[in-house]
């Protein structure tokens, strides 16, 4: 069974441009969630889809990140304009998010952002 | 609110036992997780308790609930320097909320 695919890897992008990362979850799962890491804090959610609609977007810094899951499937994330602060890992996770379930998340590997 | 600690660090020889610790705030909490994070990689679940149970045992890996003091332990038996990463507690009630994290080194 494939993971969950994220895109890209890693990038460096300078303050005030934007960038955009890209998500595919597990097949099938109804649940994706899009968190970010910063250097030695542990991942803080920044939203949480189930199927197209947003669950939990209280933590997505609004004015300048924005997240769609058009068809229920993948997702985008993108950021703009960059700050500095924005440096981190975005890591993307999906479940099945069926009812009486462990809550497993699967998490992809991340995608390194850089800004300077 | 929701808040989950966790101490920063823990150095062990291999073949030792490692215990990791982590208290958490929210005591609506139904599951509580460990997830174990390689360099350059994303999480992975290692184990998970159901809030009703005090332990769960998983080969090398037991997991210790005190609902009561709302302290949840992770015990590896016989430490191998492959278990050298950073090892995160969460909880769940609406969301999952992720402690910082514990960076284990086993040396040889």
């Amino acid at each position: 069974e494939a993971g969950v695919a994220q895109s890209p890897r890693y990038k460096i992008i300078e303050k005030r441009q934007s960038v955009a990362f890209w998500c595919n979850p597990i097949s099938g799962h109804a649940t994706l969630y899009w968190y970010q890491q910063i250097l030695g804090q542990g991942p803080k959610l920044l939203i949480q889809f189930q199927n197209n609609g947003v669950v939990d977007d209280s933590q997505l810094p609004k004015d300048r990140f924005s997240a769609e899951r058009l068809k229920g499937v993948d997702s985008t994330l993108k950021i703009q304009p960059a700050k500095l602060e924005d440096s981190a890992v975005y890591l993307c996770a999906s479940s099945p998010g069926t009812s009486g379930s462990s809550g497993e998340l699967f998490f992809g590997e991340g995608s390194r952002l850089t800004v300077l | 609110g929701e808040d989950v600690e966790q101490s920063l660090f823990l150095s062990v020889r291999e073949g030792d036992s490692s215990v990791i610790n982590c208290t958490y705030t929210d005591s609506s909490s139904t599951y509580l997780y460990w997830y174990k994070q390689e360099p350059g990689a994303g999480l992975q679940l290692l184990t998970y308790i159901f809030s009703n149970m005090d332990m769960k045992q998983d080969q090398r890996l037991t997991v210790l609930l005190n609902k009561k003091d709302k302290h949840l332990s992770l015990r590896i038996a016989d430490t191998q320097t492959g278990d050298s990463a950073i090892y995160f507690c969460a909880e769940r009630y609406s969301t999952l909320t992720f402690g910082k994290g514990t960076m284990l080194l086993v040396s040889p």
